[in-house]
């Protein structure tokens, strides 16, 4: 167990809806990354905040936003919905922003779009 | 051109045997350079963290080697088991403000390993 949680664990949706993915990071984990990995891809970087601020930007469509609360947990928020969207989402958490430390990963969140 | 590449992209072995994964990078300059073990459907998990300093470290039967020199690391794994079937990350952190579109966490694509009976 990382001690990343997140939720919910699987997702099915339509084309068009939106969905919210839920991270808790590691207790005293300032710093949380989001990833999308489609089915047999590598992993891509979406964004990242540090202690509620965001710290860096990947390829994040535009239809997608996040935020990091003052409790630490974050977001992810995924509108308009698309067949494509379709893919694990993962979320991670180290202690650092800036050279980042040790990163632990949660399980995921399956998101399946019909 | 990505900037950690790794070789082979998939592999397969018998359960027992000894492999090697590779992963060459142009990342620089760098903090450190981090392997990750996915099994599938899950969340990537940590295998080793080396500095530039460092030429060696071990996790039990997985020794990753670095070479700061050449910019190429290795992922051997020792004995395998059914149970190191999974697909390995190199992951190349450089410095905070890097930028780009992979943040300061430069991820390769993976080698997949399957470790048959």
């Amino acid at each position: 167990d990382s001690g990343v949680t997140q939720t919910p664990k699987h997702l099915i949706t339509a084309t068009g809806q939106r969905v919210t993915l839920r991270c808790s990071p590691r207790s005293g984990d300032l710093s949380v990354y989001w990833y999308q990995q489609s089915l047999d891809q590598g992993l891509q970087f979406l964004i990242q905040y540090y202690n509620g601020e965001e710290r860096a930007k990947g390829n994040i469509l535009e239809r997608f936003s996040a935020q990091q609360f003052p409790d630490l947990h974050s977001e992810l928020n995924l509108s308009s919905l698309e067949l494509g969207d379709s893919a694990l989402y993962f979320c991670a958490s180290s202690t650092s922003g800036r050279n980042a430390g040790e990163l632990f990963f949660g399980e995921g969140s399956r998101l399946t779009v019909l | 051109k990505n900037q950690v590449e790794q070789s082979p992209q998939s592999l397969i072995i018998l359960e027992g045997k000894n492999c090697t994964l590779q992963c060459n990078y142009t990342v620089s300059p760098f903090s450190n350079l981090r392997w990750y073990k996915q099994d599938t459907g899950r969340g990537p998990v940590s295998l080793t963290i080396m500095t530039f300093s460092e030429n060696t470290k071990s996790n039990g039967r997985y020794t990753a080697t670095l070479d700061a020199d050449t910019k190429q690391s290795s992922l051997h794994i020792t004995a395998s088991q059914l149970s190191d079937s999974a697909s390995y990350i190199c992951v190349v952190s450089a410095p905070w403000n890097y930028g780009g579109s992979q943040g300061n966490l430069i991820f390769g694509k993976g080698t997949k390993l399957s470790v048959k009976p």
